[in-house]
């Protein structure tokens, strides 16, 4: 199997406030993970891409310092929404790659988190 | 840049019906072309996944083709149930393993 979990699975916090997500390959070490905002009613929307070891790459219009992802091992990738604002709320979802075969298979997915900022 | 669009936007069918859902994408330079099914609030649940090399891929009442060099996927859903009612989602993946998702169909199967 390959399973990806995602907590918390919903979040409201007050404006100003920041938020972590944890994204974890349970059964599986993904050296590669991605996050993704989905607002409304729209597309999944490629965020970063965070390597196990090292900076995450940042898509563009992306804020890096707004958004931080830390891949600290091969399992577990977080995502902080520093000093959220109403405009921040939205659905994270993460994913992650099993190593050596990004072609081959498909990307897992967590089953996403929905952040509400008041 | 990748962009890709899918038709119908959203899509409601009597049960029983045989329906296609159409994916296309502006860069044909791509590694494989995956279809996700999302349930509302709920994340990506993978469909199936052909890769740039194949044409199709099948898996029970779901058949997908890729036709890379006209940018073009299709997805099947034979004898459609109401347990389909979904979002579908196709995904390319191209350089640096990026997926650029479609913009979804909404499909609604009705008893």
């Amino acid at each position: 199997g390959a399973v990806v979990s995602q907590h918390p699975s919903r979040v409201i916090c007050k404006s100003g406030t920041s938020v972590k997500i944890e994204c974890r390959s349970l059964d599986f070490q993904a050296t590669t993970m991605f996050w993704y905002r989905q607002f409304p009613k729209q597309s999944l929307m490629l965020m970063a891409t965070s390597n196990e070891g090292s900076k995450a790459t940042y898509e563009q219009g992306v804020e890096k310092d707004k958004f931080l992802i830390n891949h600290a091992s091969l399992t577990l990738s977080t995502l902080t929404v520093t000093s959220a604002h109403p405009e921040d709320s939205s659905f994270y979802i993460c994913s992650a790659s099993k190593p050596g075969t990004p072609m081959k298979e498909p990307q897992y997915f967590g089953p996403g988190t929905r952040l509400l900022v008041l | 840049k990748q962009e890709v669009t899918q038709i119908p936007a959203a899509l409601s069918v009597p049960e029983g019906e045989n329906l296609v859902l159409n994916c296309s994408f502006t860069d044909s330079a791509i590694y494989n072309l995956q279809w996700f099914r999302q349930d509302p609030g709920k994340g990506l649940t993978s469909l199936l996944l052909i890769q740039s090399s194949q044409r199709e891929q099948t898996s029970g009442r779901l058949n997908a083709s890729l036709d890379k060099s006209s940018g073009r996927s299709t997805l099947y859903i034979a004898a459609s149930q109401p347990g389909d009612s979904a979002t579908y989602l196709c995904a390319a993946l191209g350089t640096a393993s990026k997926l650029t998702f479609g913009t979804g169909t909404r499909l609604q199967v009705t008893l």
